[in-house]
């Protein structure tokens, strides 16, 4: 079962921050996050694993609720390079077959 | 230099017609994957290979057909049973559990 993700959307200027979260119905072993830029393939964030534990690429970060089975990445002081949309993957099993949300597309503008 | 090659870009599918869908990966990974994206509806796993000369189904394979017969490739066959095939093909090797992608195939029919 994909994962839910929300906002599908969401506008920010340069300078601002943002949430996306993901949720899944099932337990986790880990989560992933993804980035894609139109046109272009996904792009590997961060790997969360069970346990709580929060990290961070660049200005981005992200943690997770292994008893909530939910997931929250934070744009913190966004760039225009942080335009695109972002995915998370879940893997409830550790085998690497990830499921994936449906998306949520991110616009920063000057 | 390393990476996942897709080919071709773009293909065109008439009716009742089979098509092949390249990937190939020099990274020396075991593992691979193909996903289908639809918008708004995230990468959806059709097919994964965890190693050499066995593949097992994801959670869309009707239609499609795999073969893992070199580490490095793993072809995706569209075959005439799919009957909703228009939609952007993605290939992925993982190590460690993060994924990279190939840059895709945009498969339409005519």
């Amino acid at each position: 079962q994909q994962p839910v993700q929300s906002p599908q959307a969401v506008i920010l200027r340069e300078g601002e921050d943002a949430v996306i979260n993901c949720s899944s119905s099932k337990a986790l072993y880990s989560v992933h996050w993804y980035r894609q830029k139109h046109g272009e393939a996904p792009v590997f964030l961060m790997i969360l694993l069970k346990g709580g534990e929060q990290k961070g690429h660049e200005k981005i970060s992200a943690s997770f609720n292994e008893k909530k089975q939910q997931s929250s990445l934070y744009l913190t002081a966004s760039q225009l390079s942080y335009s695109g949309t972002y995915f998370c993957g879940t893997d409830p099993d550790s085998w690497g077959k990830l499921q994936f949300g449906a998306g949520t597309q991110v616009v920063v503008t000057p | 230099d390393g990476g996942i090659t897709q080919s071709p870009k773009y293909l065109f599918r008439k009716e009742g017609q089979n098509v092949t869908l390249s990937c190939e990966q020099n990274l020396n990974h075991d593992a691979m994957y193909w996903y289908r994206q639809d918008p708004g509806q995230g990468l959806r796993l059709i097919y994964y290979s965890q190693i050499v000369n066995d593949f097992q189904k994801g959670d869309i394979a009707e239609g499609y057909s795999v073969s893992r017969e070199k580490k490095e490739s793993f072809p995706l066959t569209v075959t005439s049973a799919q009957k909703n095939p228009t939609a952007f093909y993605l290939c992925a090797s993982s190590l460690q559990e993060k994924l990279f992608f190939g840059s895709g195939t945009q498969l339409s029919v005519l």
